[in-house]
């Protein structure tokens, strides 16, 4: 199965950098790593997604070593809106079959 | 923007009941899924579908079965509603992809409750 592993949960505080590692040991050649957000009662929402080196949006950063095997997602300066889970995922499967680990739960506080 | 929208948000059904869950997206996307989200089990694919009236089980696709007569429509069935279908219920659109880097778009989810 194309499964992740990043952690459960983290804590962080307004105005701080945030950043969540996602390991991937199997990761295939063709796989993209793709990060969502999700808040309560909501589906989830995409926020970058990126193949090797560093990738930047509006939101967040993406960085993804050599040999991808992990990656990292910045978050910088977070806010008590940035509370949420956030899921690390690999697009494995000609048909886009994500496969949802249990994600990272991020609480930000004030 | 991307939209995927899910007919009903909240649904309240009794046990047996046949239960039909909508989806529709705007995008002329191929690949359309139906997952559902449970506290601690996190987001279960149940059924996904890569073109007009085809579709491959998910892992929990028992229970359930899905219809895709358009391309833009992808509707969950539940043909006898049990209280263990309570849940939130997640559809989902893409492209089909020669590489990996395509985008899945979510919709807001229905909550399902069986009484």
């Amino acid at each position: 199965l194309a499964k992740t592993t990043q952690p459960i949960s983290m804590d962080s505080y307004e105005g701080q950098e945030v950043n969540i590692t996602c390991s991937h040991n199997n990761i295939a050649t063709n796989d993209y790593i793709t990060w969502y957000q999700q808040f309560p009662s909501q589906g989830p929402r995409f926020i970058i997604q990126g193949y090797k080196t560093k990738v930047t949006n509006e939101v967040a950063s993406l960085f993804i070593p050599a040999d991808r095997k992990s990656s990292t997602l910045s978050l910088p300066r977070v806010s008590l809106s940035d509370t949420a889970v956030y899921y690390c995922l690999r697009m494995s499967g000609g048909y886009n079959k994500l496969i949802f680990g249990a994600g990272t739960r991020l609480a930000v506080h004030p | 923007d991307v939209k995927v929208t899910q007919s009903s948000r909240y649904l309240v059904k009794r046990t047996g009941e046949k239960v039909f869950l909508e989806c529709v997206q705007d995008m002329d996307h191929e690949n359309m899924f139906w997952y559902r989200q449970d506290p601690g089990l996190g987001l279960r694919l149940i059924y996904f579908s890569y073109d007009v009236k085809m579709k491959e089980k998910g892992d929990i696709p028992e229970g359930y079965s899905v219809s895709r007569e358009k391309k833009e429509r992808f509707s969950l069935i539940l043909e006898s509603a049990s209280t263990n279908q309570t849940s939130m219920y997640l559809c989902a659109s893409s492209l089909t992809a020669e590489n990996s880097g395509n985008t899945i778009y979510f919709g807001e989810g229905s909550w399902l409750t069986v009484v």
